[in-house]
């Protein structure tokens, strides 16, 4: 069963501060993987795509990578703001089958304290 | 407007009654997607449509739930005999290509929070 598992379940920093958020993942074979973010009361926004090949990808101040053979990505957000409060969301893609239903981590809730 | 739309926001109903919520896709977006939000949760799929066709409704819990796109835009899910455990954020979700490219981002609307007393 494919199967996308985030760490940590929560978390809470100062402004200021840079986080790294965790997924692993199990569904195969890989597409792709997704980062959203979704406010409190709002729908996931797309953060970024990664694709088989790419190891790392920015987006202002957030940097995921992906190691498509230990089946691992990460999203690393730099210098946090009280906006980036919010649940991140890791859904990961396969090619074939019903692997291309996305398949979603449980988020992890990120607050950030001034 | 240009996002996605999902009618009504809030439904609260008694339990054994039918509900019908409505997803409102972005103009000309070709896939639509029903998930299911438990609160703390990541979304859970329940079914897609490209056009008007159902391509895949594994994920519906039961045949208590189902869900049509008869014009290939506006889709409903429709939730018979409403239970407790079925109190959850309901959320749709557009796609400009057929759902199997799965490359193209999804665009998620506001959701429906169902309540069932």
């Amino acid at each position: 069963k494919n199967q996308v598992e985030q760490s940590p379940q929560s978390l809470i920093i100062l402004e200021g501060k840079n986080c790294t958020l965790q997924c692993n993942y199990t569904v195969s074979p890989f597409s792709n993987l997704r980062w959203y973010k979704q406010d409190t009361g709002r729908g996931p926004v797309s953060l970024t795509i990664m694709t088989f090949s790419e190891n790392t990808k920015s987006n202002g101040r957030y940097t995921a990578t992906l190691d498509a053979d230990t089946k691992q990505s990460s999203l690393h957000i730099t210098a946090s703001q009280l906006s980036d409060s919010a649940s991140y969301i890791c859904v990961v893609r396969g090619t074939s089958g019903g692997s291309y239903i996305p398949t979603f981590g449980r988020g992890t809730s990120l607050i950030v304290h001034p | 407007g240009a996002g996605v739309s999902q009618s009504p926001r809030y439904k609260v109903t008694k339990r054994g009654q039918d509900v019908a919520l409505r997803c409102d896709p972005i103009s000309g977006h070709v896939s639509l997607y029903w998930y299911r939000q438990a609160l703390g949760q990541g979304p859970e799929f329940l079914t897609y449509f490209n056009y008007e066709a159902q391509q895949d409704k594994s994920g519906l819990p039961n045949d208590r739930f189902s869900a049509e796109r008869p014009e290939g835009s506006i889709s409903t899910l429709t939730i018979q005999r409403t239970e407790q455990r079925d109190s959850a954020m309901y959320r749709c979700a557009s796609s400009l290509a057929p759902g199997e490219l799965t490359y193209n981002e999804q665009f998620f609307g506001p959701g429906t929070r169902l309540t069932v007393l």
